[in-house]
């Protein structure tokens, strides 16, 4: 089974540009979150989707964050536009229900310069 | 809100000796998880150790077990026999039991060095 991939593994944008992570879950898992570690800081929570509908965002740092999750299956998290505090790792991770293990992807590396 | 601290940015332990990582945590909530996750460099975090705040008992699983103690809200992480493969971030977390609220909350990781 494969597990919760993340595109792309680093990405280094300009200031002010636009730039989209994508998110795999684990196939069957209902749940989908988005978790951003900030310059060695605590991993904080973004949003949760179950299926395409997003259950909370109450993480979501401003307007310039747009997630989606079109079908209920893979997810994107867009930056538009980019700025330098928004450089750190972006996880994202997947559940079957919503008491059961979430499992990580590898993460993606954003350094915004 | 719920907030997880962890005290100690680094460790280090020599091979096949034993270690404890700290985590306290607050909360108002009876109903809730605490976790350990394990992030080897480059590499998923895993999880390593769940705990369901209802038990009494401290959670094992092989060489890694918890000390619960729910009435002084910690949750620290001992690893017996360290392997050099034990080398990586541990983050503790906090999840409440209420689904629709099962966000993690993440302490801000202790990074564990295993000296040869």
């Amino acid at each position: 089974e494969a597990g919760v991939t993340q595109f792309p593994s680093h990405s280094v944008i300009e200031k002010g540009q636009t730039v989209t992570l994508r998110c795999d879950p684990i196939s069957g898992h209902d749940n989908l979150y988005w978790y951003r570690r900030v310059m060695g800081k605590e991993i904080k929570f973004l949003l949760h989707f179950v299926k395409e509908s997003k259950q909370d965002e109450s993480g979501m740092p401003n307007n310039r964050f747009l997630a989606e999750r079109t079908g209920g299956t893979y997810s994107t998290l867009k930056v538009q536009p980019a700025e330098l505090e928004d450089s750190g790792v972006y996880f994202c991770a997947s559940s079957r229900t919503w008491n059961t293990e979430a499992f990580f992807g590898q993460g993606t590396r954003l350094t915004v310069v | 809100a719920q907030t997880v601290t962890q005290s100690q940015p680094e460790m280090s332990v020599q091979e096949a000796e034993t270690v404890t990582l700290s985590c306290t945590y607050d909360t108002s909530e009876s109903d809730y998880y605490l976790f350990w996750y394990k992030q080897p460099p480059s590499r998923q975090m895993i999880l390593v150790i769940r705990q369901e705040a209802y038990k009494q008992q401290n959670a094992t699983e092989n060489r890694f077990s918890v000390n619960f103690q729910k009435a002084a809200k910690s949750f620290s992480l001992k690893i017996s026999d360290s392997q050099l493969g034990d080398a990586a971030m541990y983050f503790c977390a906090y999840r409440r039991d209420l689904q629709g609220a099962q966000k993690l909350v993440f302490g801000q990781g202790t990074r564990l060095t295993i000296n040869p």
